[in-house]
């Protein structure tokens, strides 16, 4: 059975701390994983990795992936009050956009 | 463009009514998809389609019927609502190879 496990469940930090979120997977026919932000509505889309090593950046969050390992991690820096959120960790099976979700890290963020 | 929207945006049934959730994106993506949402359950994949007359069941299909008679439009219905489908459903669409775009979820409750 497809897996995918997210760690921690939650989190609390200070604001400016930096945060490494953590993501494995167990899946048969992987194709990409992809991280989502969900406040208080609808997941927004993060990143998608489809090769390893190669990391994605966007401003302070980044992310890669070890397709040996089967693991991605999601990195915060200098995290501000705005990141408290869940963050959720999926992997797209095939080529129809099936995805396996995590049961997320919820992330609060203190000043 | 208005991207993914969804209606109603809260619902209440009685057990054994029927209703459809209404999802419809404006994007011109080949592939949509429904999710419902637990808590403590993560999103999980209920129907999703890779084109108009294409669909496919996802990993908690019971219940629930879909079809995709045009690129624009992929309705869920409830054929007899029962509690255990008291959940937030969202509706996503991605065009191929790419990450999903939600839309902003209807909360439906099932008494």
């Amino acid at each position: 059975e497809d897996k995918v496990v997210q760690s921690p469940l939650s989190l609390v930090v200070h604001e400016g701390d930096t945060v490494t979120l953590n993501c494995s997977y167990e899946v048969t026919n992987f194709r990409s994983l992809l991280w989502y932000k969900q406040e208080k509505k609808a997941p927004t889309f993060l990143f998608m990795l489809t090769s390893s090593g190669i990391e994605k950046k966007s401003g302070r969050l980044s992310s890669i992936l070890d397709k040996k390992e089967l693991f991605s991690i999601l990195n915060i820096t200098t995290t501000q009050t705005g990141d408290s959120a869940v963050y959720l960790c999926a992997v797209d099976r095939l080529a129809a956009s099936k995805l396996t979700f995590g049961t997320g890290t919820r992330l609060q963020v203190t000043l | 463009n208005a991207g993914v929207t969804q209606t109603p945006k809260f619902q209440v049934l009685k057990t054994g009514q029927s209703m459809t959730l209404q999802c419809a994106q404006d994007m011109n993506h080949e592939y949509m998809s429904w999710y419902r949402q637990d808590p403590g359950m993560g999103l999980r994949l209920i129907h999703y389609s890779v084109g108009a007359g294409i669909t496919d069941q996802g990993e908690v299909p019971n219940g629930y019927n879909v079809s995709r008679s045009t690129t624009e439009d992929f309705p869920l219905r409830l054929l007899s609502a029962a509690p255990s489908q008291t959940s937030v459903y969202f509706c996503a669409s991605s065009p191929q190879g790419r990450g999903q775009y939600f839309g902003p979820g209807t909360r439906l409750t099932v008494l």
